[in-house]
């Protein structure tokens, strides 16, 4: 079984501040972890991924994620907000399967303020 | 082009009726899926087709029946609808069991209210 929580369901930060948005995952197998973005009426959008080759990992519009194995954690950052950043976050899990049976959490809203 | 298409984007009904919503993708993926967005925005897997077969098929009313025509499309259908069944229903899809690491290329959505 494969459960993900996504500490704090809103986060607010100035343009320019640090974003960490803070993801925790169990998995009885090795895990696949991802960062998903949503904008307002919008699907999700792959924000990065980890498939068990580096810990760090980069994404795009700047965010990166470390994948800590003894903390079961996958915390997203990146050093300085945009406006642009504004949007819900969703982390997720798989079990290393091939059919992409993805675990979601309860989902991060990301507040930038000017 | 939309990878993943779905329509309608939205749809308002009544309770008791039946409504579709159909899927395509364009990316070449075996496996598609059907996930449910809730009003809390909590995301949860309903179905999964690959390669037309119903691979995953969670805690899901039998009200509610996926269907395959081929591998770029998915439709779901839903007989007798509920006010509880008002939500997003977002279409997936990935690579099949030949290389898949889980990345779903997601639709924009159908949203469903009941009325």
């Amino acid at each position: 079984a494969q459960s993900v929580t996504q500490l704090g369901s809103h986060v607010s930060v100035s343009e320019g501040a640090l974003v960490l948005l803070r993801c925790n995952y169990s998995s009885s197998v090795p895990p696949y972890l991802f960062w998903y973005v949503q904008y307002p009426n919008q699907g999700l959008q792959l924000l990065l991924k980890y498939t068990s080759a580096a810990t760090l990992v980069k994404g795009i519009n700047g965010f990166e994620a470390e994948f800590k194995k003894s903390e079961t954690s996958f915390h997203l950052t990146k050093p300085s907000a945009h406006m642009s950043d504004a949007a819900e976050y969703f982390c997720a899990v798989s079990g290393g399967t091939s059919y992409g049976k993805l675990t979601f959490g309860q989902g991060t809203i990301l507040t930038v303020h000017p | 082009d939309t990878a993943v298409s779905q329509t309608p984007k939205y749809l308002v009904t009544q309770m008791g009726n039946d409504k579709s919503i159909k899927c395509e993708q364009n990316l070449g993926h075996d496996t598609m899926y059907w996930y449910k967005q809730d009003s809390k925005k909590f995301l949860k897997i309903m179905f999964s087709y690959n390669n037309k077969e119903l691979i995953i098929n969670e805690t899901v009313p039998n009200r509610f029946s996926p269907k395959s025509p081929d591998k770029a499309h998915l439709n779901l259908h839903i007989n007798s609808l509920e006010l509880g069944d008002s939500a997003v229903y977002f279409c997936a899809s990935s690579q099949g069991p030949s290389g898949g690491t889980g990345e779903l290329f997601f639709g924009e959505g159908s949203r469903l209210t009941v009325l």
